[in-house]
């Protein structure tokens, strides 16, 4: 397996545009995880899915943010408008069942200017 | 909160020593992780420890479990310069997912 693939790697964008972030996770893993990390707050869940299904996005920190999980291998975490404080690098990870290894993408280095 | 906390937040030592890293939770837990971070890099897991266990190995890696002090300890022997990365524990509980502590930031000098 290719482990989790993220998509795109880098992002630059200005004030208020959108944007948009692609995550495919391990094939046949059951959970799907968002992350973002920055070094004044360190690594933050935004939100996880179980079978497509998003059960906690208490960590979304406003709503700006959506995630969708429209089928088990695909899933895209949205930002619009987009501001500099969401700069950061965003993860996507998955594991097989809950409370399980997680397994982490690559991630997405997001600069908003 | 159930995030743990590692100890210290950075260390430095000598390529060959061994490196410590605990980490402090506040809740009771069903498993405890270690993950690594590269520069740049996304999270590798190293090791889970779930509740009942005391100690697990994985090659250099030894990890201990304390549920009476709720602690955790990661030891490295004999480092490497490549072994320069940040370390993580995750903690999860009853009803909860992983929640990732601040890390520590781990420099092993040629």
């Amino acid at each position: 397996d290719a482990g989790v693939i993220q998509s795109p790697r880098h992002e630059v964008t200005e004030m208020g545009q959108e944007v948009t972030l692609r995550c495919k996770p391990i094939s046949g893993h059951d959970y799907l995880f968002w992350y973002r990390q920055t070094m004044m707050r360190g690594l933050e869940l935004l939100i996880y899915f179980n079978n497509n299904v998003p059960i906690d996005d208490s960590g979304m920190p406003e709503d700006r943010f959506s995630a969708k999980m429209p089928n088990a291998s695909f899933s895209t975490l949205k930002i619009q408008p987009s501001e500099p404080r969401d700069s950061a690098v965003y993860f996507c990870a998955s594991s097989l069942a809950y409370q399980e290894t997680q397994y982490f993408g690559p991630g997405t280095r997001l600069l908003v200017l | 909160s159930q995030q743990g906390e590692e100890d210290p937040q950075a260390l430095s030592i000598q390529e060959g020593e061994n490196a410590t890293m605990n980490c402090s939770y506040k809740t009771s837990i069903n498993n405890l992780q270690w993950y690594r971070q590269n520069s740049g890099r996304g999270l590798v897991h190293l090791i889970l420890i779930r509740s009942n266990e005391r100690e697990k190995h994985s090659g250099r890696l030894r990890v201990t479990l304390d549920t009476s002090k709720k602690s955790s300890s990661l030891l490295i022997t004999a480092s490497r310069a490549a072994d320069t990365a940040s370390y993580f524990c995750a903690t999860d509980g009853d009803g909860q997912n992983f929640v990732f502590g601040p890390g520590t930031r781990l420099s092993v000098l040629p």
